[in-house]
């Protein structure tokens, strides 16, 4: 079973702030997704990123995909309140249909 | 926002009762996905539907079974709930699986705690 860590679990830090959420696995995918997700509701897509040292970007977020597939960050500048949430990374799969492994998750909290 | 909405939104039982959680879509979406959310383990597939009918099992399917029977609707049942499938369960969906680009749509999530 195809393994992703994310680092750091939690993150607290203050408005304006720089940071950077890490997606790491020993395995190759397909493509790589973030998500973003708030208390009480489902994950939300933020990003898709399918070639390897891919680099997105949506307005203040930055996502990067590793040149080996392995890998993803996530880099936010000048945080906001707004940016609050759980993001989530999932590595897709191709076993003949595509699946999603997720990661474990960055609990993110940016204090005004 | 994709029109998913699941039933109950929370539920409490007991070990050893059955339980059903339903998944309703009104975008006709061919895939249909039964995740589940704990603490460490981010969102774990149980179980996924390519059609009516057609069904597939994800990770943890153990304890856990769907049925599909119209576009519509994605059922999950938990045939003798146990305390270890106490968690917040997610229904999503998407137009297709097979490029790897897809975007799942998630539902608003059911709780469920087994005593």
């Amino acid at each position: 079973t195809q393994l992703l860590e994310q680092s750091p679990q939690f993150l607290s830090i203050q408005e304006g702030e720089n940071l950077t959420v890490y997606c790491n696995s020993s395995s190759v995918f397909s493509s790589l997704q973030w998500y973003r997700q708030e208390p009480g509701e489902g994950p939300v897509l933020l990003v898709t990123v399918v070639t390897g040292g891919e680099v997105k970007k949506l307005k203040r977020l930055t996502f990067q995909f590793g040149d080996a597939r392995k890998d993803s960050s996530l880099h936010i500048t000048a945080a906001q309140p707004g940016d609050t949430g759980l993001y989530l990374c999932a590595g897709g799969e191709n076993s003949g249909t595509y699946k999603y492994i997720f990661g474990t998750g960055t609990r993110l909290k940016v204090l005004a | 926002d994709a029109g998913i909405t699941q039933s109950p939104r929370h539920k409490v039982t007991e070990t050893g009762t059955p339980v059903t959680l339903r998944c309703h879509q009104t975008e006709n979406h061919r895939y249909m996905y039964w995740y589940r959310q704990d603490p460490g383990h981010g969102l774990r597939l149980i179980h996924y539907s390519y059609g009516v009918k057609d069904t597939d099992k994800g990770e943890v399917s153990d304890g856990y079974s769907v049925s599909r029977s119209k576009t519509e609707d994605f059922l999950l049942t938990l045939e003798s709930a146990t305390s270890s499938q106490t968690s917040v369960y997610f229904c999503a969906i998407s137009e297709s699986m097979t490029r790897g680009r897809e975007t799942q749509y998630f539902g608003p999530g059911t709780r469920l705690l087994v005593l």
